[in-house]
């Protein structure tokens, strides 16, 4: 049972354009939700983070939208630059510093110039 | 700072042969690490966590093994690898009220 859900395995989207990446969740008890970003053969690197007391939170060209009453987060990329093509993973987790994080299966974006 | 290392970042191993692929953190002190694993067309499925020294916990069977010898180092292992051990497999460590920072991955491809 798939816990952390990114229905679109691809996005496309024009350069300067805004990204819109989306992620739904099953377990009402996850109270911590993170985005990370990955390149072909590297690590994934962590992207931006929102506390379920939080409704939104903002970093420069991105934002991390929580509507916990759908159980959906979303990620904001404005303006999108063709350095931000890449998988990104939506991941969650409960349980404060003993909770594991549990992440979906990527969506791969591409920004064209 | 902390860093993450790992390697070998590639490997090519063939079926029935052992593996050992090492992780070590630098800059914190009783992190949490975690061995994932990206297979081919699918997320990040934890394979591995650890919140100290000899304690480790399994997420899925499998004929993998982990250890944890000293505080930074974690070490993903097996005796026998087969076909489906091929990925990219990915540490990661994390303290309190942080999310996991990743290292930078070992391909593994089992022939």
């Amino acid at each position: 049972d798939q816990q952390v859900k990114q229905n679109s395995p691809s996005l496309s989207v024009q350069e300067g354009r805004i990204s819109i990446l989306n992620c739904d969740y099953t377990n009402s008890m996850f109270d911590y939700f993170l985005w990370y970003k990955k390149y072909p053969a590297e690590g994934p690197t962590f992207l931006i983070s929102i506390s379920s007391i939080k409704d939104k939170n903002e970093d420069g060209r991105f934002t991390v939208f929580l509507n916990k009453s759908a159980k959906h987060l979303s990620l904001h990329i404005v303006p999108s630059q063709p350095g931000d093509s890449a998988v990104y993973f939506c991941a969650a987790k409960r349980g404060g510093s003993q909770g594991n994080l549990i992440f979906g299966k990527g969506t791969k974006l591409s920004v064209k110039p | 700072s902390q860093t993450i290392h790992q390697w070998p970042a590639t490997l090519v191993q063939p079926v029935g042969s052992p593996l050992s692929l090492e992780c070590t953190v630098e800059g914190t002190s009783n992190p949490n690490l975690y061995w994932y694993r990206q297979a081919a067309g699918r997320g990040l499925q934890l394979l591995f966590y650890s919140v100290g020294i000899g304690q480790i916990s399994s997420e899925v069977p499998q004929n993998l093994s982990a250890s944890r010898p000293q505080d930074r180092q974690f070490i993903l292992s097996s005796k026998k690898l087969l076909l489906s051990d091929s990925g990219f497999y990915l540490c990661a460590w994390s303290v309190t009220g942080t999310g996991e920072f990743f290292g930078p991955g070992t391909r593994l491809t089992v022939l």
